[in-house]
């Protein structure tokens, strides 16, 4: 049982670029979420996921694609990578309803994003 | 849309004290959790309130949802030195997990 599992750790990009970030989870949550961490600014949603086929904005879903095929991914694309995107990335994944309320989300381990 | 406002937002405290911390927001939650963020790693949930008015003890740790459904707090007894990071309060409504600003403690031996 890997939990959340996000790729790649680490990633350099030039202005312009686009890139997709990993997030898998095994443990058949239903919900899944992406959140930016920006220094004094705690975390933001990005866009969240309560079910495969289904996905909505969160506070700042601009210059981000998401989609959602599986229960187990919910990868993150960077269409036209700006420097204001670079960020620490979380991905999270819940259970919903009263499992989700009970143990709250599982957070994977980050990628640090930097923007050149 | 919804805003959790935490506070404070830096504490500096001496090791055996105790610490409180809130959320409150104009908006209802369905759950209220508080998470703890070491540096470089991921939020680790301490303790999940699910019900208004529920207060709920993990160790050192208390947190009560409040019966308005629009707040929280979290109080650590005889704080040591590892409880140093970053606490978060977050509140839950429809799938989305929205975050307070978070509260950072630093603890002196």
């Amino acid at each position: 049982n890997a939990g959340v599992t996000q790729t790649p750790k680490f990633q350099v990009l030039k202005t312009g670029q686009s890139m997709t970030l990993q997030c898998a989870q095994d443990m058949n949550h239903e919900y899944m979420s992406w959140y930016r961490q920006d220094p004094g600014m705690g975390l933001r949603l990005i866009h969240y996921s309560v079910g495969a086929g289904i996905t909505d904005q969160g506070e700042v879903p601009n210059g981000y694609n998401v989609s959602r095929s599986t229960t187990e991914d919910f990868p993150l694309r960077l269409l036209s990578a700006a420097p204001s995107q670079t960020s620490v990335y979380f991905c999270a994944s819940s259970y919903s309803g009263g499992q989700g309320a009970r143990y709250g989300y599982t957070f994977g381990s980050g990628t640090r994003l930097t923007v050149v | 849309g919804q805003q959790l406002n935490q506070s404070p937002q830096s504490m500096f405290i001496q090791e055996g004290e105790d610490v409180s911390m809130n959320c409150t927001s104009s908006s209802i939650f369905n759950t209220w959790l508080w998470y703890k963020q070491d540096p470089g790693e991921g939020p680790v949930l301490l303790i999940a309130l699910y019900k208004a008015g529920e207060l709920t003890s993990n160790g050192r740790l208390t947190a009560q949802f409040g019966i308005t459904r629009k707040d929280s707090f979290l109080n650590i007894s005889a704080s040591i030195p590892s409880d140093v990071g970053i606490y978060f309060c977050a509140g839950t409504v429809g799938g989305k997990l929205i975050f307070g600003q978070g509260t950072e403690l630093s603890v002196k031996p």
